[in-house]
């Protein structure tokens, strides 16, 4: 099955202890990216990946990093959560940027306290 | 990126009735409109895109209209049902793809 997957799905953490959220894909995409999603403000894009080594700020990435050593894994990190970055994340692949269908994962919903 | 307005933020109708969801855009290079569905606690899924091509697209209960010289598309939901009930995002692609902060649509029986 043609799938994105993201983990974990839910986590709460404290201030400061550094965290992972993996996300994955099975399609093939060149292209994958991280969004927030927060009430009122819709998606916002942290980081996105052309390709293999390739990756770029979004609209909002102060705060977060990311790695893509293998096309299919696209790993969002927070070195040193805080509380604004508490939100639900959404990772999302698709075969380009701007003209392609947008496959999203399942969401991570995360809490800093 | 670039800002996509969307309107209004909730919706509320009445089974049946129609339900319009406009965007505006200010990117002239945009050419890639897609709108995207959000179910309570479920990931976005794509419903329906258009290009800068066409002017009008639908599929079933669902429509998307295109002004590029306004700069402004649509989404129109006609026969509104309650499974309609959710929250759609709007989208504009030029140099990146952007979207809009949502409308929460609400199908009341």
């Amino acid at each position: 099955e043609a799938q994105v997957t993201q983990n974990p799905r839910y986590l709460i953490t404290v201030t400061g202890k550094k965290l992972t959220v993996t996300c994955s894909q099975n399609m093939n995409h060149e292209y994958m990216s991280w969004y927030r999603q927060d009430p009122g403000l819709g998606l916002r894009q942290i980081y996105y990946s052309m390709n293999v080594e390739v990756t770029d700020k979004g609209d909002v990435p102060e705060g977060y990093k990311v790695s893509r050593k293998e096309k299919r894994n696209f790993p969002l990190i927070l070195e040193s959560p805080s509380p604004n970055q508490t939100s639900l994340y959404f990772c999302a692949s698709s075969f380009g940027r701007d003209e392609y269908e947008q496959y999203f994962g399942p969401g991570t919903r995360l809490t800093v306290t | 990126g670039e800002n996509v307005e969307q309107h209004p933020s909730t919706l509320s109708v009445q089974e049946g009735d129609s339900a319009v969801i406009k965007c505006t855009y200010s990117d002239s290079a945009s050419n890639y409109f897609p709108w995207y569905k959000q179910e309570l606690g479920k990931r976005p899924q794509l419903i329906i895109d258009i290009r800068s091509n066409v002017g009008e697209k639908k599929d079933q209960r669902i429509a998307v209209t295109l002004n590029k010289t306004a700069k402004h598309f649509s989404l129109h939901i006609t026969e509104t049902q309650p499974e309609d009930s959710a929250v759609y995002f709007c989208a504009n692609s030029g140099y990146a793809l952007n979207f809009g902060k949502g409308t929460s649509l609400l199908v009341t029986p």
